[in-house]
């Protein structure tokens, strides 16, 4: 069983390239997120998605943009990369968006921006 | 603000006991996850609790009281495997999961 798969597991990325971390489910589960990890710190939500279709900003979503073409799919963008993007991005679903439920997480993009 | 406390780092032998707290501080309150995250690896889910009381699930439990905003993880006949961190997750009157920050438990034989 697949679940969540998340590519690429890793990236170096030079500062002001772009990159899309990409994220797709077969649970068929209506909500995805999208969560950076920091050392120190809890996961904290980038974007999410209730449905395809719709999606909405977390608590850090400046210098991100996400999109849900179809209920499988939720590409994170970087449009130009800085520093402060270094993290451990997580994707996740649960089967509905308000009270959600156990998350289901990939195992997440290790991105290191110089 | 919204805040979730948790020790950063706890210590315990194999074959013992160890009970890892969590208290929060929220704008409402919709339930209470436990998390493990092993080194490198995704969280993935242990338990829920959103009424009072304990909740049993095979070497693990964990504990609610809201009156005190107040949550426990207890792990019982540890085991080497059990080297991971314990995320502690509120769910606020909004539905929005709160995330606390881990506890690192080093398991020691």
């Amino acid at each position: 069983t697949a679940g969540i798969t998340q590519a690429p597991t890793s990236q170096i990325l030079a500062a002001g390239r772009s990159m899309t971390l990409r994220c797709t489910q077969d649970m068929r589960h209506n909500a995805m997120y999208w969560y950076r990890q920091d050392l120190g710190l809890g996961l904290r939500l980038i974007h999410y998605s209730n449905t395809a279709g719709t999606t909405g900003k977390g608590e850090v979503p400046d210098g991100y943009s996400v999109s849900r073409a179809n209920t499988d799919d939720f590409p994170l963008t970087l449009a130009s990369a800085v520093p402060s993007q270094t993290s451990v991005y997580f994707c996740a679903s649960s089967e509905r968006a308000e009270n959600t439920g156990e998350l289901f997480f990939g195992e997440g993009s290790r991105l290191t921006v110089l | 603000g919204q805040n979730i406390d948790q020790p950063t780092e706890m210590t315990a032998t194999e074959g013992a006991i160890v009970q890892i707290n969590c208290t929060y501080q929220t704008s409402g309150f919709n339930g209470l996850f436990w998390y493990q995250q092993h080194a490198g690896e995704a969280p993935t889910f242990l338990s829920y609790n959103v009424l009072d009381g304990l909740e049993e699930k095979g070497r693990f439990s964990s504990f609610l009281s809201r009156s005190k905003g107040y949550s426990y993880l207890l792990l019982k006949e540890l085991q080497m495997k059990d080297s991971a961190s314990y995320l502690c997750v509120v769910m606020d009157s909004n539905y929005q999961l709160i995330w606390g920050a881990g506890t690192k438990l080093i398991i020691k034989p």
